[in-house]
């Protein structure tokens, strides 16, 4: 592993239904978000962890939860997936310095039917 | 809170020419980042360059700088020498300094399509 994985790469998935979306870094980074992206909007913030034990909301929270139990594992759930949820996620994780330049995962398309 | 805006939607530049993208933002706030990121067809984000408010010098990194004038708040990204691989969607992204529970996260701009021709 080199940097940040995501799973899956791609989702179908039916409205109701549970699904996680898995990240794991391998920079040791503090720091983890997630993000999702649609179109016109650019990419906002879920829910983040500045480390692990603690977790925060970010702007779009609702629907999702995250947990992190350790440094390397961000992952993220969809209790009850609706059609709203369809999008690109990302997960990202950042350094303590001066810039904190936060390094991006491949994404996760997910589509809720 | 924090805003990006960033005006134009798609652009379109000659290969080898330069190209500038903009973004402006809003914050209150004294102390803050400035990101550019690149993202290819493919999907992935790509960290270009980053400024920070108290900076003095506009950052560079090869051929990408950072037009930075804090008191219109603008943080254009500048590409020289366009080539074909930078025709991509570029991202610009503002980061609060310093602690308190917002440290680290990025808010980011609507983005702008890049189209280079050869």
């Amino acid at each position: 592993i080199a940097g940040i994985t995501q799973a899956p790469t791609s989702q179908i998935l039916a409205a109701g239904r549970r699904m996680t979306l898995r990240c794991t870094q391998d920079m040791r980074h503090n720091a983890m978000y997630w993000y999702r992206q649609d179109l016109g909007l650019g990419l906002r913030l879920i829910h983040y962890s500045n480390t692990a034990g603690t977790t925060g909301k970010g702007e779009v929270p609702d629907g999702y939860s995250v947990s992190r139990a350790n440094t390397d594992d961000f992952p993220l759930t969809l209790a009850s997936a609706v059609p709203s949820q369809t999008s690109v996620y990302f997960c990202a994780s950042s350094d303590r310095g001066r810039i904190e330049t936060q390094y991006f995962g491949p994404g996760t398309r997910l589509l809720v039917l | 809170a924090q805003k990006i805006t960033q005006t134009q939607p798609g652009m379109f530049v000659q290969e080898k020419e330069a190209v500038t993208l903009d973004c402006t933002y809003d914050t209150s706030d004294q102390s803050y980042g400035l990101f550019w990121y690149k993202q290819p067809s493919s999907g992935e984000m790509i960290f270009l360059i980053y400024q920070g408010s108290y900076d003095e010098q506009n950052a560079t990194e090869g051929r990408y700088s950072l037009n930075f004038q804090k008191a219109r708040k603008s943080a254009n990204l500048v590409i020289s020498a366009s080539q074909l691989g930078d025709s991509a969607m570029y991202f610009c992204a503002m980061r609060r300094r310093g602690g308190g529970t917002s440290y680290g996260k990025l808010t980011f701009g609507q983005g702008t399509i890049l189209t280079v021709h050869p």
